[in-house]
């Protein structure tokens, strides 16, 4: 069975200060993603890895994929206050069952 | 134009009733999911439907019935409902086939149970 693990789940830090945010997974897959959720929102699409060694960067956030180890990163640069809300990682089970897990979301709190 | 849409937003109701909500998306997706996310904001899938056909139904208690009249739209039903049953349900679609099938989730419905 599939399982996603994201660390930390609760991250408080200051602004400009760089920080990761770490997914692992339990089973093969090549298909992961990154959402963004503000308080009381939906979920908003960030990124989607496709292949072993992916990177892709929108502005401060960078998202890479390693499906040997079967981690992907999310790392924040420069860290600013808009950037503050809930970060999930989600996988795709290949199993082809349309199945695709999420971890737990890491909360993401960045003074000013 | 909303992509996914659920009604209603909110549902406050009392232990026992029965209760439904409504999804429906315009992106001529062929899968389409209902989620919950809990007090502690974890995500958690219950089912899915691919071209009106159950294709993932998670250990969900059968008091849910989903039930999808068309591939646009998937509902949920909910029986004698339970103070547990309080959260934010979100319906999502995505395209089936290879390539970068990103959920697409709509604004979710918050049900409250006293």
């Amino acid at each position: 069975e599939l399982k996603v693990e994201q660390n930390p789940l609760f991250l408080s830090m200051q602004e400009g200060k760089n920080y990761t945010i770490y997914c692992n997974y339990s089973t093969t897959s090549d298909r992961l993603y990154w959402y963004r959720q503000d308080p009381g929102k939906s979920l908003e699409s960030l990124f989607v890895l496709l292949s072993n060694g992916a990177v892709k960067q929108e502005g401060r956030l960078m998202a890479s994929l390693d499906t040997k180890a079967r981690l992907s990163t999310l790392h924040i640069t420069a860290a600013v206050h808009d950037l503050s809300a809930t970060y999930f990682c989600a996988v795709d089970n290949m199993n082809r069952d349309d199945k695709i897990i999420f971890g737990k979301g890491t909360r993401l709190h960045i003074l000013p | 134009d909303t992509a996914v849409s659920q009604t209603p937003k909110y549902l406050v109701t009392q232990m026992g009733n029965d209760k439904s909500i409504k999804c429906e998306q315009n992106l001529g997706h062929d899968t389409m999911y209902w989620y919950k996310q809990d007090s502690k904001k974890f995500l958690k899938i219950m089912f899915s439907y691919n071209n009106k056909e159950l294709i993932i139904n998670e250990t969900v208690p059968n008091r849910f019935s989903p039930k999808s009249p068309d591939k646009a739209h998937l509902n949920l039903h909910i029986n004698s409902l339970e103070l547990g049953d309080s959260a934010v349900y979100f319906c999502a679609s995505r395209l089936e086939g290879a390539g970068a099938n990103v959920l697409t989730f709509g604004a979710g419905s918050r049900l409250t149970v006293l």
